[in-house]
């Protein structure tokens, strides 16, 4: 157990639909990182956020968003669902915004199914 | 992100055998970390390396960050059947972690 929580773990929705996925950071750790795993392009990195603040972008579409809350939960909002979006999507903590010696710990993520 | 290049895809061993798998990039990293993945779960951190030359063990894995910082393997020795899973190597820039595209590790008792 990474300590690292994600609710829900599965989720099924239609096109067109908006979800939320909610990820609660291990105890102390400030950022939290999104990643999408999908069978053909692997795991990717969506975005970071640290204390708060967005940190860092990477291949997130502009239908997805997302935000960390005082208490350092995070959400990831997908909007307007497509087909393709249906994928794992895992949330990692660490302790520090940035850092060569910054370690990730992975939650158990959450399996979204478009239909 | 950038691309690693991660091999052998896939690989079916026996009980006892020894495992090596890599992970090449383009790039340079000051973080290598190596992952393991069951089905349905999220990625557990096996080892992570910080510096080149580095050779870091846990148990029967280990671990190197090659001296040029754009590679590494990963040995297991004696494998069990409980190791079977996929592997990921991923290098850490700035910060994101890039994934190579895994190890799929099948062991027969």
């Amino acid at each position: 157990d990474s300590g690292v929580t994600q609710t829900p773990k599965h989720l099924i929705t239609a096109t067109g639909q908006r979800v939320t996925l909610r990820c609660s950071p291990r105890s102390g750790d400030l950022s939290v990182y999104w990643y999408q795993q999908s069978l053909d392009q692997g795991l990717q990195f969506l975005i970071q956020y640290y204390n708060g603040e967005e940190r860092a972008k990477g291949n997130i579409l502009e239908r997805f968003s997302a935000q960390q809350f005082p208490d350092l939960h995070s959400e990831l909002n997908l909007s307007s669902l497509e087909l393709g979006d249906s994928a794992l999507y895992f949330c990692a903590s660490s302790v520090m915004s940035r850092g060569d010696t910054d370690t990730q710990y992975f939650g158990p993520g959450t399996r979204l199914t478009v239909l | 992100g950038q691309q690693l290049n991660q091999s052998p895809q896939s690989m079916f061993i026996q009980e006892g055998e020894d495992v090596s798998m890599n992970c090449t990039s383009s790039s340079i990293f000051n973080t290598w970390l190596w992952y393991k993945q069951d089905p349905g779960e999220g990625p557990v951190l096996l080892i992570a390396l910080y510096k080149a030359g580095e050779l870091t063990s846990n148990g029967r894995l280990t671990a190197q960050f090659g001296i040029t910082r754009k590679d590494s393997f990963l040995n297991i020795s004696a494998s069990i059947p409980s190791d079977v899973g996929i592997y990921f190597c991923a290098g850490l820039s700035g910060y994101a972690l890039n994934f190579g595209k895994g190890t799929s590790l099948l062991v027969t008792p």
